[in-house]
C-alpha cells in the first residue's frame, strides 16, 4: 500500500534557527497537505500543494511540492518556541474519497 | 475555516464495555468522513472512510465488527467500539470532507482509555 515517510523524526533547534522537514512518498500524489499538531491537541491544516513543483509561503513557512508529486518539503525560517510541534504531511491520489494518508511526522522542538 | 466537533473529548472505560464517539460538522455537510487513530508519539492511522447513508470502508487490518461506524446524516457519523480493551486505548480523530472545498477539517479529537 502507500506509504508516506518523513525525515527526520525528531528536530531539536535553537530559537531563530531554520527547520526543515523532508516528505516522500512510495506512489506519485494528485496533491499534498501539511498539518501542525501541539502536544496534546488535533492535527490543524496548514497549507494543500496541488501542481507539480509549486512553492508557496506562509510568513517563515515555505511549502514545496516536488516536480514528480512524490516528495515535499517544509521549511521554516528563524524558527520560534511558537513553533513546537509535530508536522505531518498527507498525501491523497485523489478520487471521489479524497483519502489522506499521513507520513510519519517531524517532531520540532525549540530551545532558548 | 469550517469546524468539526467530537464528542467525548476524553472518556474512560472498563474493559468489555462499548463507547461511542460522535463527530459533527458544524457548519457544512460532509458526504465523507473519515476516522483516524493516533497512539503515542505515532502519526495518524486511517481506520476507515464513512459515507452519509451507506458502509463505511475500512482500511486493511481494521475490524469492521468491532469498530462500528454509522453516517447517518451529512452532519453526524458516529464511532462505536465494542467490547472494548486497553489495547484499543488511544487517541480518536475524526475529519469531515466539505465537498465545496474538498479540504478536510479535523475534530478536536477523543482520547480513550480503556482499564
Amino acid at each position: 500500500g502507500q506509504q508516506v515517510m518523513q525525515i527526520p523524526q525528531y528536530q531539536h533547534v535553537q530559537e531563530g534557527e531554520d527547520f526543515t522537514t523532508y516528505c516522500n512518498s512510495s506512489t506519485t500524489l494528485s496533491n499534498i497537505q501539511w498539518y501542525k499538531q501541539r502536544p496534546g491537541g488535533h492535527p490543524v491544516f496548514l497549507i494543500q500543494l496541488v501542481k507539480s513543483g509549486e512553492v508557496k509561503k506562509q510568513k517563515r513557512l515555505t511549502f514545496q511540492f516536488g516536480e514528480a508529486k512524490k516528495n515535499s518539503s517544509l521549511h521554516i525560517t528563524a524558527t520560534q518556541t511558537t513553533d513546537v510541534g509535530t508536522y505531518f504531511c498527507a498525501g491523497s491520489l485523489g478520487g471521489g474519497g479524497n483519502k489522506l494518508t499521513f507520513g510519519t511526522g517531524t517532531q520540532l522542538k525549540v530551545e532558548l | 475555516g469550517a469546524v468539526v466537533s467530537q464528542h467525548p473529548s476524553w472518556v474512560i472505560c472498563k474493559s468489555g464495555t462499548s463507547v461511542k464517539i460522535e463527530c459533527r460538522s458544524l457548519d457544512f455537510q460532509a458526504t465523507t468522513m473519515f476516522w483516524y487513530r493516533q497512539f503515542p508519539k505515532q502519526s495518524l492511522m486511517l481506520m476507515a472512510t464513512s459515507n452519509e447513508g451507506s458502509k463505511a470502508t475500512y482500511e486493511q487490518g481494521v475490524e469492521k465488527d468491532k469498530f462500528l461506524i454509522n453516517h447517518a446524516s451529512l452532519t453526524l457519523s458516529t464511532l462505536t467500539v465494542t467490547s472494548a480493551h486497553p489495547e484499543d486505548s488511544s487517541f480518536y480523530i475524526c475529519s469531515a470532507r466539505d465537498p465545496g472545498s474538498n479540504e478536510q477539517f479535523f475534530g478536536p479529537g477523543t482520547r480513550l482509555t480503556v482499564l
